[in-house]
């Protein structure tokens, strides 16, 4: 049911830096704006980034995406394990008439 | 303090029904779009349905139309989710979410919904 691909999963030590990619379509992600959730353990999800690369009060700056033609992009840099969790990107869909959430990356801190 | 409470969750039987609120607060619901958003065990976020602030605007991803309906008591700030003729892959956490600059910015903590017999 997701139009959107993400790598199921990426790691590293902690200090350095991942990149999650979120892969869509001319309806979707080049058109529209692309949001980022973090989605902690065993809790609800959190917005990160809207309209493809603001960070709403209270996001730190290690937090960064960016969009480029049907692609869209998160950077987390400083990698501390609180950032472990699951990552999601999301989109409206214009030929869906709705939105779609991307399959979703699970950052893990080595 | 800005909150987005549901309730309503539990166990149905497959073709059963249940209904889903969410209670909102510390913000201006009356202007909100509102969404609900599912999660099936182990598995990712789906977009459901959304609602627009005054009701008359609605979407819905094809799994759940004719079977989920929204609506929304903006005197009460309460939003809820009608769900009809329920599937075993309806089985999931149901988020209520506010939607505001083309994101879901306020999440709910959840209610469960289980389907089964």
């Amino acid at each position: 049911q997701s139009v959107l691909t993400q790598p199921p999963s990426v790691s590293a030590a902690p200090g350095q830096r991942v990149t999650i990619s979120c892969s869509g379509s001319s309806s979707n992600i080049r058109t529209e704006y692309v949001s980022w959730y973090q989605q902690l353990p065993g809790t609800a999800p959190k917005l990160l980034i809207y309209e493809n690369y603001k960070r709403p009060s209270g996001i730190p700056d290690r937090f960064s995406a960016s969009k480029s033609g049907t692609s869209a992009t998160l950077d987390i840099t400083g990698l501390q394990t609180g950032d472990e969790a699951d990552y999601y990107c999301e989109a409206r869909d214009t030929s869906l008439d709705g939105h779609v959430f991307g399959t979703g990356t699970k950052v893990t801190v080595l | 303090e800005v909150q987005l409470v549901e309730s309503g969750g539990g166990l149905v039987q497959p073709g059963g029904s249940l209904r889903l609120s969410c209670a909102a607060s510390g913000f201006t619901f009356s202007i909100s779009w509102m969404h609900w958003v599912r999660q099936a065990p182990g598995k990712g976020l789906v977009w459901v349905s959304g609602l627009s602030s005054d009701g008359s605007g609605t979407t819905r991803a094809d799994s759940v139309k004719g079977r989920f309906t929204m609506s929304r008591d903006n005197a009460k700030n309460t939003f809820y989710l009608q769900m009809n003729n329920l599937r075993a892959e309806d089985t999931a956490v149901y988020y209520c979410v506010r939607g505001a600059n083309s994101a879901f910015d306020i999440w709910g903590q959840g209610t469960v919904v289980t389907v089964s017999s």
